[in-house]
């Protein structure tokens, strides 16, 4: 059973243009979390998706970021304009169905930006 | 905002065991008390979690204080893979979306 998978692992882009990063939950999960953690700081919650529902985006960017989880196919967050600030690691984890205090939730890799 | 408070690091000698605490005044009776870590560029693992009842795993144990206010997660032997930085965190179910809030956590340093 492969873990939450998330690519790209590194992803480079220049000021201005856009990034997508993916994250494909562990199977059977359809309960999604982004995080980013900027550098030498702790992990922040941005948002949380069920399968084509946005369920909880308190913690995103108002402009610039979306996110999404289609019925088919991983999460995507995207984020458009980058702009240096947004160089960060960014944290995608799965949960089962339904969320409760006696789950565990499983993290992927990340996914690590560097906007020059 | 993180709902709990853990000293910023500690230090460890190799193979001996270690104490993590983690101060929670204000849990409630449905939370449950989770544990993750992060190894240097890696994404969080989750380490252990209980209500009230002492917990053991393979990887560690938690032992939560009668009332609940405070918790211990204990690597029973260290090794210099256990440094990492140690998430003590309280499920937060507002809204009914089980999502995570990670504070600063303990920075375990393990040494030879």
């Amino acid at each position: 059973n492969a873990g939450v998978m998330q690519n790209p692992r590194h992803l480079v882009r220049r000021r201005g243009q856009e990034a997508r990063l993916r994250c494909s939950p562990m199977k059977g999960h359809s309960h999604v979390y982004w995080y980013r953690q900027l550098p030498e700081e702790g992990l922040k919650f941005m948002v949380y998706l069920q399968k084509e529902n946005i369920i909880d985006e308190s913690g995103m960017p108002k402009e610039r970021f979306s996110a999404e989880f289609p019925k088919e196919g991983p999460s995507i967050l995207r984020i458009q304009q980058v702009v240096r600030g947004d160089s960060a690691a960014y944290f995608c984890a799965s949960s089962p169905a339904p969320p409760s205090s006696n789950t565990e939730a499983f993290f992927g890799q990340g996914t690590r930006l560097t906007v020059v | 905002d993180a709902k709990t408070t853990q000293p910023n690091s500690m230090e460890s000698n190799e193979e001996e065991p270690v104490h993590l605490p983690c101060n929670h005044s204000t849990i409630s009776g449905t939370d449950y008390i989770h544990w993750y870590r992060q190894l240097p560029s890696q994404g969080p693992e989750y380490v252990i979690h209980g209500l009230t009842s002492n917990v053991n795993n393979r990887m560690a144990s938690l032992a939560i204080a009668e009332d609940r206010k405070s918790s211990t997660l204990i690597l029973h032997r260290a090794t210099l893979r256990d440094a990492a930085v140690y998430y003590c965190i309280l499920r937060d179910l507002s809204g009914n979306t089980g999502k995570l809030i990670f504070g600063q956590g303990t920075t375990l340093q393990v040494k030879p």
